[in-house]
């Protein structure tokens, strides 16, 4: 089975600075992971997606996520943030194996202050 | 990048009303997804089909059934309306099985 924790329900960052994200998983199977980004109103668009080739792993608009398997961590970091950047993300996982359902994250909302 | 359009992107109805949702791609892909989306709930799994007039069951299937006619629609219908409804509904398209799934904008759907 899988499962994933969003470790904060809310980040707040300041305008120029760097954004973390924070998500730990939890997988039987080799684990595929995604992050997600919802502007309000809007449906869900993926900002990048791990699928057990690099562990870094680079995104649009300039995120990025690390796979750390030691840490079961996925999270996800951006150096600069913008006011654009204020929105919901969610943290997703499922296998490699088969069909397994996405396991969604509860969210984070990043809110990005002038 | 797959393109995936819902129908609706507000829908006002009535309590007892038949609701149908659809959603459409419009890159073969097999997979298809409807989920509801509530504050504190997370995105929910209603059901899903693997093909052509296949489906099944989500977590949260009742009150709901759905109709894949063609590969590239997948419909959701309500149908006997109740306000417990309410709610963003997103539909999803995925090729692999273990790719990311596609989101449509969601259909914000109040029944009154």
């Amino acid at each position: 089975a899988q499962s994933v924790t969003q470790l904060d329900s809310h980040v707040s960052v300041s305008e120029g600075t760097p954004v973390l994200l924070r998500c730990n998983y939890s997988s039987s199977y080799s684990p595929s992971l995604f992050w997600y980004v919802q502007h309000p109103n809007k449906g869900l668009q993926l900002l990048l997606k791990y699928t057990s080739a690099a562990t870094l792993v680079k995104g649009i608009n300039g995120f990025e996520a690390e796979f750390k398997k030691s840490e079961t961590s996925f999270h996800l970091t951006k150096p600069s943030a913008h006011m654009s950047d204020a929105a919901e993300y969610f943290c997703v996982v499922t296998a490699n194996t088969g069909f397994q359902k996405l396991v969604f994250g509860t969210g984070t909302r990043l809110l990005v202050s002038p | 990048d797959v393109k995936v359009t819902q129908s609706s992107r507000y829908l006002v109805k009535r309590t007892g009303e038949k609701v149908f949702l659809e959603c459409v791609q419009d890159m073969d892909h097999e997979n298809m997804f409807w989920y509801r989306q509530d504050p504190g709930l997370g995105l929910r799994l209603i059901y899903f089909s693997y093909d052509v007039k296949m489906k099944e069951k989500g977590d949260i299937p009742e009150g709901y059934s759905v109709s894949r006619e063609k590969k590239e629609r997948f419909s959701l219908i309500l149908e006997s309306a109740s306000t417990n409804q309410t709610s963003m509904y997103l539909c999803a398209v995925q090729g692999r099985w273990d790719q990311p799934q596609h989101f449509g904008d969601g259909t914000r759907l109040s029944i009154l």
